[in-house]
Protein backbone atom coordinates (compact mmCIF):
# COMPACT_ATOMS: atom_id res chain seq x y z
CA UNK A 1 0.00 0.00 0.00
CA UNK A 2 1.86 3.41 -1.47
CA UNK A 3 0.13 5.98 0.95
CA UNK A 4 2.73 8.48 -0.58
CA UNK A 5 2.67 8.44 -4.58
CA UNK A 6 4.81 10.29 -7.17
CA UNK A 7 3.20 9.43 -10.20
CA UNK A 8 5.11 10.85 -12.76
CA UNK A 9 8.49 8.91 -12.87
CA UNK A 10 10.23 11.81 -14.62
CA UNK A 11 10.02 15.68 -15.82
CA UNK A 12 12.26 17.67 -18.37
CA UNK A 13 11.40 21.18 -18.45
CA UNK A 14 13.76 23.96 -20.32
CA UNK A 15 16.00 26.13 -17.99
CA UNK A 16 14.47 29.37 -17.12
CA UNK A 17 10.44 28.11 -17.01
CA UNK A 18 8.77 26.47 -14.00
CA UNK A 19 9.32 23.02 -12.90
CA UNK A 20 6.15 22.01 -11.11
CA UNK A 21 6.06 18.14 -9.01
CA UNK A 22 3.75 16.57 -7.41
CA UNK A 23 2.71 14.02 -5.01
CA UNK A 24 -0.28 12.33 -3.62
CA UNK A 25 -0.75 10.95 -0.24
CA UNK A 26 -3.74 9.01 1.19
CA UNK A 27 -2.94 9.04 5.04
CA UNK A 28 -5.13 11.93 6.54
CA UNK A 29 -3.16 11.38 10.13
CA UNK A 30 -0.40 13.06 8.15
CA UNK A 31 1.04 16.64 9.01
CA UNK A 32 4.15 17.08 8.15
CA UNK A 33 5.65 17.10 4.88
CA UNK A 34 9.11 17.22 3.06
CA UNK A 35 10.79 17.35 -0.18
CA UNK A 36 14.76 15.96 -0.47
CA UNK A 37 16.71 16.28 -3.76
CA UNK A 38 19.10 13.15 -4.56
CA UNK A 39 22.00 13.44 -6.80
CA UNK A 40 23.41 10.04 -8.07
CA UNK A 41 26.05 8.50 -5.71
CA UNK A 42 24.95 11.23 -3.22
CA UNK A 43 22.41 10.69 -0.09
CA UNK A 44 19.20 12.82 -0.26
CA UNK A 45 19.82 16.61 0.98
CA UNK A 46 16.69 18.25 2.38
CA UNK A 47 15.11 20.84 0.09
CA UNK A 48 11.81 21.99 2.23
CA UNK A 49 9.05 21.48 4.13
CA UNK A 50 5.60 22.04 5.45
CA UNK A 51 3.35 21.72 8.25
CA UNK A 52 -0.10 20.52 7.94
CA UNK A 53 -1.17 24.14 9.49
CA UNK A 54 0.02 25.66 6.24
CA UNK A 55 -0.87 25.61 2.66
CA UNK A 56 2.17 27.29 1.60
CA UNK A 57 5.87 27.40 2.15
CA UNK A 58 8.23 29.53 0.06
CA UNK A 59 12.11 28.92 0.46
CA UNK A 60 14.06 31.67 -2.34
CA UNK A 61 13.24 29.34 -5.65
CA UNK A 62 11.38 26.81 -4.28
CA UNK A 63 7.67 26.90 -3.02
CA UNK A 64 5.84 24.09 -1.94
CA UNK A 65 1.91 23.98 -1.71
CA UNK A 66 0.04 21.61 0.38
CA UNK A 67 -3.90 21.05 -0.52
CA UNK A 68 -5.06 18.97 2.18
CA UNK A 69 -8.56 17.97 1.15
CA UNK A 70 -7.23 16.68 -2.25
CA UNK A 71 -4.36 15.05 0.01
CA UNK A 72 -1.81 17.04 -2.75
CA UNK A 73 1.22 18.33 -2.39
CA UNK A 74 3.23 20.65 -4.94
CA UNK A 75 6.65 21.65 -5.55
CA UNK A 76 7.57 24.67 -7.59
CA UNK A 77 11.05 25.26 -8.86
CA UNK A 78 10.87 28.80 -10.28
CA UNK A 79 13.04 29.66 -12.25
CA UNK A 80 14.63 26.18 -13.26
CA UNK A 81 18.05 25.97 -13.25
CA UNK A 82 20.67 23.30 -14.91
CA UNK A 83 22.10 22.51 -11.39
CA UNK A 84 18.45 20.95 -10.28
CA UNK A 85 18.32 18.00 -12.20
CA UNK A 86 18.22 15.56 -9.73
CA UNK A 87 15.68 12.94 -8.14
CA UNK A 88 13.34 14.58 -6.18
CA UNK A 89 11.31 12.73 -3.43
CA UNK A 90 8.73 13.80 -1.57
CA UNK A 91 7.88 12.34 2.15
CA UNK A 92 5.45 12.73 5.28
CA UNK A 93 5.10 11.77 8.90
CA UNK A 94 3.09 12.13 11.47
CA UNK A 95 4.28 14.51 13.78
CA UNK A 96 2.32 13.51 16.87
CA UNK A 97 4.05 10.23 16.38
CA UNK A 98 7.82 12.14 17.23
CA UNK A 99 9.88 9.46 15.34
CA UNK A 100 12.19 9.78 12.23
CA UNK A 101 10.02 7.76 10.57
CA UNK A 102 8.96 9.43 6.61
CA UNK A 103 7.07 7.94 4.30
CA UNK A 104 8.14 8.32 0.87
CA UNK A 105 7.58 8.49 -2.81
CA UNK A 106 8.90 6.79 -5.36
CA UNK A 107 10.62 9.67 -6.84
CA UNK A 108 10.63 12.44 -9.59
CA UNK A 109 13.60 12.32 -11.40
CA UNK A 110 13.99 16.08 -13.16
CA UNK A 111 15.73 17.00 -16.26
CA UNK A 112 16.21 20.41 -16.75
CA UNK A 113 17.97 21.58 -20.18
CA UNK A 114 20.00 24.54 -20.95
CA UNK B 1 31.58 19.75 10.57
CA UNK B 2 31.02 16.06 9.17
CA UNK B 3 28.59 14.85 7.75
CA UNK B 4 26.73 11.26 7.99
CA UNK B 5 29.10 8.61 7.34
CA UNK B 6 28.19 5.72 6.00
CA UNK B 7 30.43 2.18 5.56
CA UNK B 8 31.08 0.21 3.69
CA UNK B 9 30.40 2.26 0.42
CA UNK B 10 29.88 -0.98 -1.48
CA UNK B 11 29.93 -4.36 -0.84
CA UNK B 12 29.29 -8.00 -2.45
CA UNK B 13 27.44 -10.63 -1.32
CA UNK B 14 25.94 -14.48 -1.77
CA UNK B 15 22.50 -15.45 -1.10
CA UNK B 16 22.70 -16.68 2.82
CA UNK B 17 25.22 -14.53 3.84
CA UNK B 18 24.85 -11.94 6.33
CA UNK B 19 26.12 -8.28 6.28
CA UNK B 20 26.68 -5.86 8.97
CA UNK B 21 26.65 -2.21 7.98
CA UNK B 22 27.44 0.86 10.14
CA UNK B 23 26.53 4.48 10.37
CA UNK B 24 28.01 7.32 12.28
CA UNK B 25 25.79 10.16 12.62
CA UNK B 26 26.44 13.64 12.37
CA UNK B 27 28.42 14.54 15.87
CA UNK B 28 25.56 15.67 18.82
CA UNK B 29 22.70 13.91 16.51
CA UNK B 30 21.06 11.37 18.94
CA UNK B 31 18.71 9.70 16.39
CA UNK B 32 19.59 7.70 13.28
CA UNK B 33 17.05 5.94 10.92
CA UNK B 34 17.81 3.55 7.91
CA UNK B 35 16.22 3.17 5.08
CA UNK B 36 16.16 0.83 2.13
CA UNK B 37 16.23 2.25 -1.85
CA UNK B 38 15.68 0.14 -4.26
CA UNK B 39 14.34 1.08 -8.05
CA UNK B 40 10.88 1.89 -7.98
CA UNK B 41 9.94 1.79 -4.55
CA UNK B 42 11.49 4.95 -3.17
CA UNK B 43 12.85 4.74 0.07
CA UNK B 44 11.24 2.37 2.82
CA UNK B 45 11.55 3.11 6.16
CA UNK B 46 13.45 0.29 8.17
CA UNK B 47 14.22 1.42 12.33
CA UNK B 48 14.86 4.31 13.65
CA UNK B 49 17.00 4.46 17.39
CA UNK B 50 16.91 7.01 19.92
CA UNK B 51 19.35 6.99 22.75
CA UNK B 52 19.95 3.13 21.81
CA UNK B 53 16.23 2.55 22.01
CA UNK B 54 14.22 1.12 19.29
CA UNK B 55 11.94 3.65 18.54
CA UNK B 56 10.24 2.78 15.86
CA UNK B 57 10.17 -0.11 12.92
CA UNK B 58 9.10 -1.05 9.87
CA UNK B 59 7.49 -3.63 7.66
CA UNK B 60 10.97 -5.82 7.46
CA UNK B 61 11.50 -9.35 8.55
CA UNK B 62 13.24 -10.49 11.60
CA UNK B 63 16.31 -11.07 9.05
CA UNK B 64 17.05 -7.22 9.30
CA UNK B 65 17.85 -6.20 12.56
CA UNK B 66 19.63 -3.06 14.18
CA UNK B 67 21.63 -1.52 17.10
CA UNK B 68 22.29 1.82 18.49
CA UNK B 69 26.22 2.33 20.60
CA UNK B 70 25.94 4.80 23.35
CA UNK B 71 28.35 7.04 21.40
CA UNK B 72 25.26 7.35 18.84
CA UNK B 73 26.52 4.94 15.96
CA UNK B 74 24.72 2.65 14.67
CA UNK B 75 24.80 -0.79 12.82
CA UNK B 76 22.62 -2.45 10.78
CA UNK B 77 22.07 -6.32 10.16
CA UNK B 78 21.15 -8.85 7.74
CA UNK B 79 20.99 -12.36 7.96
CA UNK B 80 20.04 -14.71 5.19
CA UNK B 81 20.59 -12.46 2.06
CA UNK B 82 18.20 -12.72 -0.54
CA UNK B 83 18.39 -11.68 -4.08
CA UNK B 84 15.88 -8.88 -3.23
CA UNK B 85 18.36 -7.41 -0.44
CA UNK B 86 20.15 -5.91 -3.25
CA UNK B 87 19.81 -1.89 -2.29
CA UNK B 88 21.59 1.10 -1.16
CA UNK B 89 21.16 1.53 2.45
CA UNK B 90 21.43 4.73 3.82
CA UNK B 91 21.49 6.17 6.78
CA UNK B 92 19.99 9.34 8.44
CA UNK B 93 20.43 11.39 11.48
CA UNK B 94 18.93 14.30 13.51
CA UNK B 95 19.53 16.54 16.36
CA UNK B 96 16.37 15.19 18.25
CA UNK B 97 13.78 12.25 17.48
CA UNK B 98 11.17 13.91 15.45
CA UNK B 99 11.60 14.89 11.99
CA UNK B 100 9.02 17.74 12.97
CA UNK B 101 12.33 19.35 14.75
CA UNK B 102 14.60 19.35 11.92
CA UNK B 103 15.04 17.33 8.94
CA UNK B 104 16.84 13.97 8.32
CA UNK B 105 20.78 13.97 7.53
CA UNK B 106 21.69 11.61 4.99
CA UNK B 107 24.61 9.46 4.49
CA UNK B 108 25.81 8.25 0.93
CA UNK B 109 24.82 4.96 1.30
CA UNK B 110 26.08 1.19 1.21
CA UNK B 111 25.43 -0.22 -1.86
CA UNK B 112 24.41 -4.03 -1.19
CA UNK B 113 24.53 -6.29 -4.26
CA UNK B 114 23.38 -10.04 -3.47
CA UNK B 115 24.30 -13.10 -6.02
Amino acid sequence: DQQVKQNSPSLSVQEGRISILNCDYTNSMFDYFLWYKKYPAEGPTFLISISSIKDKNEDGRFTVFLNKSAKHLSLHIVPSQPGDSAVYFCAASRSASNTGKLIFGQGTTLQVKP
Amino acid sequence: KAGVTQTPRYLIKTRGQQVTLSCSPISGHRSVSWYQQTPGQGLQFLFEYFSETQRNKGNFPGRFSGRQFSNSRSEMNVSTLELGDSALYLCASSLLAGVDTGELFFGEGSRLTVL
